[in-house]
């Protein structure tokens, strides 16, 4: 079994659209929950980062952290077509700075 | 800040052949990472250094690969002899640890190796 698991889609939503994006996990000892976006041909770039259980929120984004399930998801409001992207999911432990990423949700919005 | 500078951004080459791909961190960034990425196994870490000093290689492969970090501001990643399954995007990233702080990774855009 694969550290983080996350479904790759390809996930295609009209414009305006709430998305959600997951991911789980089989570490309990993951402290810090991150989600990267990567446009085409690009590197991954931060977009969010929690600290442990909760929500936290960023304009159109949010990003909610349920440990005792072991899953996470980032949600996007009124969502654009520069969203546009593959999102991936990371996570690492206190310990130690190696980060463990999900395989990646590739999204399209159309217009 | 020129970010994460890789090079070179494509190669081909064929089965057999070395490969050396590149990598400029941050200036003043304690930790540097490679990654690989493919479709079938997303981005896998291969090895990664902090204060040019490797920490954790368990990632890497086989034999075939090799990674030094001989100053803090230059890395290269080796594989010889290559193979058609290398093929994928090989990032590079670094980071700058601050005491108990997981901090962000910033990512060079990748070198894209196709090995015919």
């Amino acid at each position: 079994q694969k550290e983080v698991e996350q479904d790759p889609g390809p996930l295609s939503v009209p414009e305006g659209a709430i998305v959600s994006l997951n991911c789980t996990y089989s570490n309990s000892a993951f402290q810090y929950f991150m989600w990267y976006r990567q446009y085409s041909r690009k590197g991954p770039e931060l977009l969010m980062y929690t600290y442990s259980s909760g929500n936290k929120e960023d304009g159109r984004f949010t990003a909610q952290v349920d440990k005792s399930s072991k899953y996470i998801s980032l949600f996007i409001r009124d969502s654009q077509p520069s969203d546009s992207a593959t999102y991936l999911c990371a996570m690492s432990a206190d310990t130690g700075n190696q980060f463990y990423f999900g395989t990646g949700t590739s999204l399209t919005v159309i217009p | 800040d020129a970010g994460v500078i890789q090079s070179p951004r494509h190669e081909v080459t064929e089965m057999g052949q070395e490969v050396t791909l590149r990598c400029k961190p941050i200036s003043g960034h304690d930790y540097l990472f490679w990654y690989r990425q493919t479709m079938m196994r997303g981005l896998e870490l291969l090895i990664y250094f902090n204060n040019n000093v490797p920490i954790d290689d368990s990632g890497m492969p086989e034999d075939r690969f090799s990674a030094k970090m001989p100053n803090a501001s230059f890395s290269t990643l080796k594989i010889q002899p290559s193979e058609p399954r290398d093929s994928a995007v090989y990032f590079c990233a670094s980071s700058l640890t601050l005491a108990g702080v997981r901090n962000e990774q910033f990512f060079g855009p990748g070198t894209r190796l196709t090995v015919l």
